[in-house]
């Protein structure tokens, strides 16, 4: 079975902090996304990576940043984190085919609720 | 950018009703995902289909490719199925991204 796993399931935080989100897969994946989850605008992309040190911007990249040093391993970095950045953040990794095929199911982690006062 | 639309977005049925989720999108796709997310937060997937129709238990999940659009069945609903649906469009061949609709929140009341 594919397990991503996310490195807090709850968060509290203070406006400016910079935090750190990790998030591992287990089944060398090329893809690994990180998206936010917002009450009435769904699931949102920040960032993706399709191979080590390798990234893409999503729809909504400000303010945050992230970091692929090793194949398993994909983090989101809030610089200096604000309240509008209290979310539920959902990391995700897939197999790339090059096909934009079936198999490109993606995998979800068990999110991330961040507060931010 | 492709738009995915889904309807309705609340939904509240009684426990053996035969329940459909509908999922629209704007541009051609290469596959539509369906998900399905219970309260605390964690996101299963539960089809991916390019064409036809796949099966899986009570659940049914068809694609019209021609008209751009999905469908979600819930054969024989059980208060288990309480979730909230999401499809999501992967969009071309090559494509990484997925393009995700704003979810349907079911319950099912015993």
């Amino acid at each position: 079975d594919v397990k991503v796993t996310q490195s807090s399931r709850y968060l509290v935080k203070r406006t400016g902090e910079k935090v750190f989100l990790e998030c591992v897969q287990d089944m060398d994946h090329e893809n690994m996304f990180w998206y936010r989850q917002d009450p009435g605008l769904g699931l949102r992309l920040i960032y993706f990576s399709y191979d080590v040190k390798m990234k893409e911007k999503g729809d909504i990249p400000e303010g945050y940043s992230v970091s692929r040093e090793k194949k398993e391993r994909f983090s989101l970095i809030l610089e200096s984190a604000s309240t509008n950045q209290t979310s539920m953040y959902l990391c995700a990794s897939s197999l790339s085919t090059g096909l934009g095929s079936i198999q490109e199911t993606q995998y979800f982690g068990p999110g991330t609720r961040l507060l931010v006062l | 950018k492709n738009e995915v639309e889904q309807s309705p977005q609340n939904l509240t049925a009684q426990e053996g009703e035969f329940i459909t989720i509908n999922c629209s999108y704007s541009v051609g796709i290469s596959a539509l995902h369906w998900l399905q997310q219970h309260p605390g937060g964690g996101i299963v997937s539960l089809f991916m289909l390019s064409s036809g129709k796949k099966k899986h238990g009570r659940l049914i999940a068809t694609i019209n490719i021609q008209e751009k659009h999905s469908s979600l069945h819930i054969t024989a609903s059980h208060p288990r199925d309480s979730a909230v649906y999401i499809c999501a469009a992967l969009s071309g061949a090559g494509s990484y991204q997925l393009t995700f609709g704003k979810g349907t929140k079911l319950s099912v009341i015993p």
